[in-house]
């Protein structure tokens, strides 16, 4: 199946401070990306779905200016932790689709995001 | 035997019995399911898919069967090996390159 590399895989930072985690599409070209948040011993949470090109779609509760989002390339989704606080922190997971409409979702490995 | 914790439900089974996981889905205009194998501090993995205009799908040891009349989803894993130990989810989408929602999740645990 196609690849999806997240990175950082691992980061802990500090109150206050910004924290960028990279989504790649490596053998395929992503025109939506979409990244979920995942709380211990729950289920994955969309926070926003990621355009190519445009303004991402933040899904209800999520603060997009505490979230940014830039997709800038067909491979590339960024997602920024801005002014993180302890309570943000969580696993944070992306997703790619190689082709539009409804086909199977390729997930990166996950970002564990610790604020001390 | 079945049993529902803080979160998560969780499912015990022996090593060589068959598995069989469940799912409810809310969205009657879904259309496209998945089922994913999550294992500790990793990102989902791809299991197998079905499409509404079936009702079952096989892979290899897995089989997925959909119930539209009543909503649900269920994950039959055959032979279940230590290495099946993982939570896994269903997740649905509508038509269009609209987002997966996932279900709520299922712990696995082969007991050798």
């Amino acid at each position: 199946g196609a690849v999806v590399s997240q990175h950082p895989s691992r980061v802990i930072c500090k109150s206050g401070t910004s924290v960028k985690i990279e989504c790649r599409s490596l053998d395929f070209q992503a025109t939506t990306m979409f990244w979920y948040r995942q709380f211990p011993k729950q289920s994955l949470m969309l926070m926003a779905t990621s355009n190519e090109g445009s303004k991402a779609t933040y899904e209800q509760g999520v603060e997009k200016d505490k979230f940014l989002i830039n997709h800038a390339s067909l491979t590339l989704s960024t997602l920024t932790v801005t002014s993180a606080h302890p309570e943000d922190s969580s696993f944070y997971i992306c997703s790619a689709r190689a082709h539009r409409g409804n086909t199977e979702a390729f997930f990166g490995q996950g970002t564990r995001l610790t604020v001390v | 035997g079945e049993s529902v914790g803080l979160h998560l439900p969780t499912l015990s089974v022996q090593e060589g019995d068959n598995s069989i996981i469940n799912c409810a889905y809310s969205n009657s205009a879904s259309d496209y399911f998945i089922w994913y194998k999550q294992e500790s501090g990793k990102g989902p993995q791809f299991i197998i898919d079905i499409r509404s205009n079936m009702d079952k799908r096989q892979g290899q040891r897995v089989t997925v069967l959909l119930n539209k009349t009543v909503k649900h989803l269920s994950l039959q894993i055959a032979a279940t090996q230590p290495g099946d130990s993982a939570v896994y989810f269903c997740a649905e989408a509508s038509s269009g390159n609209t987002p997966l929602v996932f279900g709520k999740g299922t712990r696995l645990s082969v007991i050798a």
